[in-house]
């Protein structure tokens, strides 16, 4: 059974700091690996997606890596802002099914103090 | 991205009653869309997978009696939580893919917040 784990469970920085966010997961047969951000109350909003074959993606000040042999994924945040305060979520799609339904993390609760 | 509407954002119902929450994708068509459940400070569960045209598929543990999936067109999902009770309470989310198959990007709605008194 696939299971997402993501460390640290809460982070606080102090604005202008680079961070990195950890997922590992159990199982690498994935189809894709997703990051998304949750803001308190609020739904889902997608970061980057991985595919299997690749090794990162960037977006902005978002990169995320992944390692798909040893079940790992890092998103790194780039000169954080007050504004990246939220809860960052990973998922993967298991391989093997034929919908691209996601496997979630615990979730890393990040506070950017201005 | 691709946009998915959900309704009601919040409702409040008394147990025993049962509610309807809509899922919509607002500018793609979802053969396929996703009902999460999200307990508070816990991340999200796939609760169903939800088929156009087809019965939906349950994951273990959850009943599909009480939480019941229509999908009757390509942008429209529906889940009914039948006769709820407090334990009920939670936060449910939809999703869909725009591109289909098991590789596309999943795109998610804003969450319904369900409190069953």
């Amino acid at each position: 059974k696939q299971e997402v784990t993501q460390i640290p469970a809460a982070l606080s920085v102090p604005e202008g700091e680079n961070l990195v966010l950890n997922c590992s997961f159990t199982d690498s047969a994935i189809y894709n690996l997703q990051w998304f951000r949750q803001d308190p109350g609020k739904g889902l909003t997608s970061l980057l997606l991985i595919q299997s074959s690749q090794r990162e993606q960037t977006s902005g000040r978002l990169n995320a890596s992944l390692d798909k042999s040893s079940g790992r994924s890092t998103l790194y945040i780039a000169a954080s802002q007050p504004g990246d305060s939220a809860t960052y979520l990973c998922a993967v799609s298991p391989s093997g099914g034929a919908t691209n339904k996601l496997i979630f993390g615990t979730g890393t609760l990040l506070a950017v103090q201005p | 991205g691709a946009v998915v509407s959900q309704h009601p954002s919040r409702v409040i119902c008394k147990s025993g009653t049962s509610v309807k929450i809509e899922c919509r994708s607002l500018d793609f068509q979802a053969t396929t869309m996703f009902w999460y459940r999200q307990f508070p400070k816990q991340s999200l569960m796939l609760m169903a997978t939800s088929n156009e045209g087809s019965k939906a598929t349950y994951e273990q543990g959850v009943e599909k009696d009480k939480f019941l999936i229509n999908h009757a067109s390509l942008t429209l999902s529906t889940l009914t939580v039948t006769s709820a009770h407090p334990e009920d309470s939670s936060f449910y989310i939809c999703s869909g893919s725009s591109s289909g198959g098991p590789t596309g990007e999943l795109f998610f709605g804003e969450g319904s917040r369900l409190t069953v008194l």
